[in-house]
């Protein structure tokens, strides 16, 4: 069965304290994404993750770190996180390489810094 | 920069009715552009509608189709007669066919809410 797992699906998290978010797939994609969304702006990518520590900033990686340590899972870390951090998270993967490939996202995870 | 814009949601239409969500991008980095509509519905992540990696060939998927017009450089969604079913946010996005400077992101819109009235 081809799917990406997030959890968790909902977090309220107060300023300053670490988040955790996690992503699992089931497809031995060797690309994997974070993206997130926030309200009148498109998918904005922070980190792309090529293998097992292959890892890549993406447009807004500051803020955030990223571990990979299997090729079915990609963590999300939010070290003291910020009120500005509050959005809605995405994960994906892909089969390859290259802006041609189908991504296979997650149903998100919804942040909410106090 | 390399950019996506699509309709602004959200857009209300009855069921039987035709559909046009409307996608133009600007890609000056991009050599040679993909385009994408993905679709997510309520409590799901998002799946790919359908992809055109060729200027104008048309993709086409449940009912629904987009053309990939290079001269315009839009790639408009659209469906003959929309369903309740097809309740969803609509996302258009632009990808690089090689693995260059643009790296393997894929560049979104800000997403359509598409909401179907039976």
């Amino acid at each position: 069965d081809m799917k990406v797992t997030q959890m968790p699906r909902y977090l309220i998290k107060r300023m300053g304290e670490n988040v955790l978010l996690e992503c699992g797939q089931d497809m031995s994609h060797e690309t994997m994404y974070w993206y997130r969304q926030d309200p009148g702006l498109g998918l904005q990518l922070i980190y792309i993750s090529y293998d097992v520590d292959s890892n890549s900033e993406g447009d807004i990686p500051k803020g955030y770190r990223v571990s990979r340590k299997k090729r079915e899972h990609f963590s999300l870390i939010l070290d003291s996180a910020k009120t500005n951090q509050t959005s809605v998270y995405f994960c994906a993967s892909s089969l390859g390489r290259g802006g041609q490939n189908t991504l296979y996202f997650g149903a998100g995870t919804r942040l909410s810094v106090l | 920069g390399d950019s996506v814009t699509q309709t602004e949601g959200p857009v209300t239409v009855s069921e039987s009715e035709s559909l046009i969500i409307n996608c133009t991008y600007s890609a000056t980095s991009i050599a040679y552009p993909n385009l994408f509509w993905y679709v997510r519905y309520p409590g799901e992540g998002l799946q790919l509608l359908l992809k055109v990696i060729t200027a104008g060939q048309k993709g086409s998927s449940r009912g629904f189709e987009a053309t990939y017009n290079k001269e315009t450089t839009s790639f408009h969604l659209q469906k003959a007669s929309v369903q309740e079913s097809d309740s969803a946010v609509y996302y258009c996005a632009l990808g690089d066919k090689d693995y260059g400077s643009s790296g393997n992101k894929l560049i979104f819109g800000i997403g359509t809410l598409l909401s179907v009235k039976p």
